[in-house]
């Protein structure tokens, strides 16, 4: 069965700070990754995702994220904490078994940014 | 700009008391999904539909039930509140459902239950 890790479930960070959210998956096949941000009282906000394109994956905010399969990971990273930044993270995976695109997230890191 | 739209933002309820949230999209999507967010913690799948077809999980309750008329609008009904489902229930919709899509999220509903 499709699962995420996500290590952490707060990380924080100084303004100007490299950002690191890690997250592991378990597949049994080639999966399909994503990164989601939600604000407080706000939807998820799709950041960036991985469909077997290229490796190192760029997203919005100036996030961005590396497959690596030999460690079975997604992490995240932005090299610039910004003030705005602080929210919570969800790593997700796309479930083969499932229908419809299903997907199976992590229980998500809160991020803190400190002037 | 497309979106997806959920209604009301917060809603308070009694134990016990039936009450539907509602979701809408212009996003003119196949699929869509329904979520229930416990305080710091992943959402969770309850349901969804592909076109006028509705996939239950099999470990959502009874108690919820949905319904989608048209493509633009999906409803969430819980039967018979209880503590437990006071969360932040969110909508989302994907263009086909398939494998590695895109779910754009509404902003979601916050349930209280007195």
């Amino acid at each position: 069965a499709q699962s995420v890790t996500q290590l952490g479930s707060h990380v924080s960070v100084s303004e100007g700070a490299l950002v690191l959210l890690r997250c592991n998956y378990s597949s049994s096949v080639p999966p399909y990754l994503f990164w989601y941000v939600q604000y407080p009282n706000q939807g998820l906000q799709l950041l960036l995702k991985y469909t077997s394109a290229a490796t190192l994956v760029k997203g919005i905010n100036g996030f961005e994220a590396e497959f690596k399969k030999s460690e079975t990971s997604f992490h995240l990273t932005k090299p610039s904490a910004h003030m705005s930044d602080a929210a919570e993270y969800f790593c997700a995976v796309s479930d083969p078994g499932g229908s419809q695109g299903n997907l199976i997230f992590g229980k998500g890191t809160k991020l803190s940014v400190k002037p | 700009d497309a979106m997806v739209i959920q209604n009301p933002r917060y809603q308070v309820t009694q134990f016990g008391k039936p009450v539907t949230l509602s979701c809408s999209q212009t996003l003119n999507h196949n699929v869509m999904y329904w979520y229930q967010q416990k305080s710091s913690q992943a959402p969770k799948l309850l349901f969804h539909y592909y076109d006028k077809d509705f996939n239950n999980e099999a470990d959502t309750p009874d108690n919820f039930q949905s319904r989608r008329p048209n493509t633009s609008f999906c409803f969430l009904d819980i039967r018979s509140p209880g503590l437990g489902d006071a969360a932040m229930y969110l909508c989302a919709t994907s263009r086909e459902g398939r494998q590695g899509g895109t779910q754009h999220f509404g902003d979601g509903t916050r349930l209280s239950i007195l």
